[in-house]
């Protein structure tokens, strides 16, 4: 059945590194998410994009942070350079927006350990 | 500002006994309404939703959700809980901003169903 994939499933880096995250949408689905689960905060939506451009990226760190869909079967989410801080779990979801409801479908998650 | 609360952050009901998990919302507008179950290190899936239509929407696990417009509320019920109910649950509202529509999330309430 179709689903959200994510790579990778775990990473684990040292600070100052880049760290990329990769999610393949479900084929058709015109809109993708990434979010951010941590204890403190709980899910954050971090940008979102429909039929590849992106429509908001304002919980999204601009300075270490950028999200790009290639194509319409991959997304990514960069963090350069990455800090402690930003150890979490990060989502990403895809939806078909314009059906008439925001249904999504959330990938496996990437945890993220960055020490 | 459109919000959604989730007052409580842990529930915890004993195996056979109805469960309520509650969720209010602020949101200009009709609102569209979800519930999202996170099990342990897996995705958020997707429950049930409120559009139009009947106050009372069913979902996928037997589980069920009262909209009343007057309390703006959206509580999660099921009228007997099972132990693999236990996991982490989700409100959510759909949002407009100007760049599009997006989900806010609630911060989640943890279900725990002893036996």
């Amino acid at each position: 059945d179709a689903r959200v994939t994510q790579t990778p499933r775990d990473k684990v880096t040292e600070m100052g590194q880049e760290v990329t995250m990769r999610c393949q949408p479900i084929l058709g689905h015109n809109t993708v998410f990434w979010y951010r689960q941590t204890m403190m905060q709980g899910l954050e939506l971090l940008a979102y994009f429909r039929n590849r451009a992106p429509l908001d990226d304002s919980g999204m760190p601009k300075d270490r942070f950028s999200a790009e869909m290639p194509d319409a079967t991959l997304a990514t989410l960069k963090i350069q350079p990455s800090e402690p801080r930003d150890s979490a779990v990060y989502f990403c979801a895809s939806g078909l927006v314009g059906s008439g409801d925001n249904e999504q479908f959330f990938g496996p998650g990437t945890r993220l350990t960055v020490l | 500002a459109q919000s959604v609360a989730q007052p409580e952050d842990q529930v915890n009901v004993a195996e056979g006994n109805p469960l309520t998990v509650k969720c209010t919302y602020s949101v200009s507008g009709n609102p569209y309404l979800f519930w999202y179950v996170q099990y342990p290190n897996r995705g958020l899936q997707f429950l049930l939703k409120y559009i139009t239509g009947d106050n009372l929407v069913k979902g996928s696990y037997g589980f069920e959700a009262e909209f009343n417009k007057s309390q703006t509320s959206f509580h999660l019920k099921k009228p007997s809980a099972l132990v693999s109910d236990s996991a982490l649950y989700f409100c959510a509202v759909r949002a407009f901003n100007q760049a599009g529509t997006a989900l806010i999330f609630g911060k989640g309430t943890t279900l725990s169903v002893s036996s």
